[in-house]
């Protein structure tokens, strides 16, 4: 059956450091990766899309790197700040009509 | 501000009741999604609608019924028949259905039983 994982256990860092956040696959063959971020409360905002050909993208202190022959998408925070605290969710398309979610890395940042 | 509404933000069912959670849209999007996110949970695709008066179901769609007679609305029922209806609802929408097309999110409605 198709899965998603991302890290399990919450990710704690200190502010300035890199947080790197992980999101395994099995029995989905993507053409794009997608990205977003969900606020306790909130709905998901959207980051970032990576198509599979792209090794790497990036947006502001935030990179993403999709390796299809690991079956894995990184997830990259440099210059961490409390404001970084959040859920991150990796998203993938199993056919042209939907996303599939991963149940998303908390991540907290401390000052 | 172009964005997705919904309401209520808070809901509680009765026994034996149905209960409609409202998503409107104003982005002029063609695509609309019901998702249900429970703790621990990624979210689960429940009804989609790739286009005005048509929907189609998603992975949970037992125990919800949608509607789309208006591009900007897609409201959800919570119907009798989904015995545990407790989570946090979540309606967004997309330029269109796509591999490449993000989603956007409204605020959701969190649903409780009485």
């Amino acid at each position: 059956s198709q899965k998603i994982e991302q890290n399990s256990e919450a990710l704690n860092i200190q502010e300035g450091k890199t947080a790197t956040l992980t999101c395994n696959y099995t029995n989905y063959s993507p053409a794009y990766l997608q990205w977003y971020r969900q606020d306790p409360g909130r709905g998901p905002v959207f980051l970032l899309l990576i198509r599979e050909n792209e090794k790497e993208k990036r947006k502001e202190r935030l990179k993403v790197t999709f390796d299809t022959t690991l079956k894995q998408s990184l997830f990259h925070i440099t210059a961490s700040q409390p404001a970084d605290s959040a859920t991150y969710l990796c998203a993938l398309p199993p056919n042209d009509y939907k996303l599939s979610f991963g149940a998303g890395t908390t991540v907290t940042v401390r000052a | 501000d172009g964005g997705i509404t919904q309401s209520p933000k808070y809901l509680f069912r009765k026994e034996g009741q149905n209960v409609t959670l409202s998503c409107e849209q104003n982005l002029n999007h063609d695509a609309m999604y019901w998702y249900r996110q429970d703790p621990g949970q990624g979210l689960r695709l429940i009804y989609y609608s790739q286009i005005v008066n048509d929907f189609q179901k998603g992975d949970i769609a037992e125990g919800y019924s949608v509607s789309r007679e208006k591009k900007e609305s897609f409201p959800l029922t919570v119907t009798s028949a989904q015995k545990n209806p407790t989570a946090f609802y979540l309606c967004a929408s997309s330029i269109k259905t796509a591999r490449n097309q993000p989603q956007h999110f409204g605020d959701g409605t969190r649903l409780s039983i009485l």
